[in-house]
């Protein structure tokens, strides 16, 4: 069963625009983690958030997280070309130590 | 990039063959992981390792086993493979300690096609 959900499942921008995607999850969490995957690739992780903070940066990535509405977002500022992608939240629940992840939202950025 | 290597890259076989896919990792990582990627349901955790000859269940694990004799190589093996196990397949690795608050690193992946 799926833990997360993200949306949008296809988001479109021009290069330079930020992007906002959304995560909702269902139960407690330990964390939740962003991951990249360009096509044919595997995923690449980009940020990790613990369920006891509440904002976190990676250069042009902000992650922010809710507890209380079992959400997150993560906003790419100033997007680029090779930004293209999907996108995947997972979370760890604090019942276990397994990741579950979403289905993703594809990414396009528009030169 | 982490190291891992996952052998073969692309498959193709016919139903009913066994099927072994190879997941070699180089940073000495404690845990191991297959993933199975389809359309319309993101990953799905087969079964993991949290160290040698140490393996457990995930999600979809019916059709699937799994060995690990040393700490680099994780195999993954359909014993007798269905067309729904057609499927681009992952490894993982994580790092030491609890797995809990650790990233996840991925490898490139196998297309496998059952015919």
């Amino acid at each position: 069963s799926q833990q997360g959900e993200e949306d949008p499942q296809a988001l479109s921008i021009q290069e330079g625009e930020n992007a906002t995607m959304n995560c909702s999850y269902k139960t407690s969490i330990n964390n939740l983690q962003w991951y990249r995957q360009n096509s044919g690739r595997g995923l690449v992780h980009l940020i990790l958030i613990r369920s006891n903070e509440r904002e976190k940066h990676s250069g042009r990535l902000r992650v922010t997280l809710d507890t209380s509405k079992k959400s997150s977002s993560l906003l790419i500022t100033a997007s680029r070309a090779a930004d293209t992608a999907s996108y995947f939240c997972a979370t760890t629940e604090t019942s276990g130590s397994r990741l579950t992840f979403g289905e993703g939202t594809q990414l396009t950025v528009n030169p | 990039d982490a190291g891992i290597t996952q052998s073969p890259r692309h498959k193709v076989t016919e139903t009913g063959t066994p099927v072994t896919l190879r997941c070699h990792q180089t940073e000495n990582h404690r845990y191991m992981y297959w993933y199975r990627q389809d359309p319309g349901h993101g990953l799905r955790l087969i079964h993991y390792s949290y160290g040698v000859k140490d393996t457990d269940k995930g999600e979809v694990s019916d059709g699937y086993s799994v060995s690990r004799s040393k700490t680099e190589d994780f195999l993954l093996t359909l014993e007798s493979a269905t067309s729904s196990q057609t499927s681009v397949y992952f490894c993982a690795i994580s790092g030491s300690g609890t797995a809990i608050n650790q990233p996840q690193h991925f490898g490139d992946g196998t297309r496998l096609s059952i015919l």
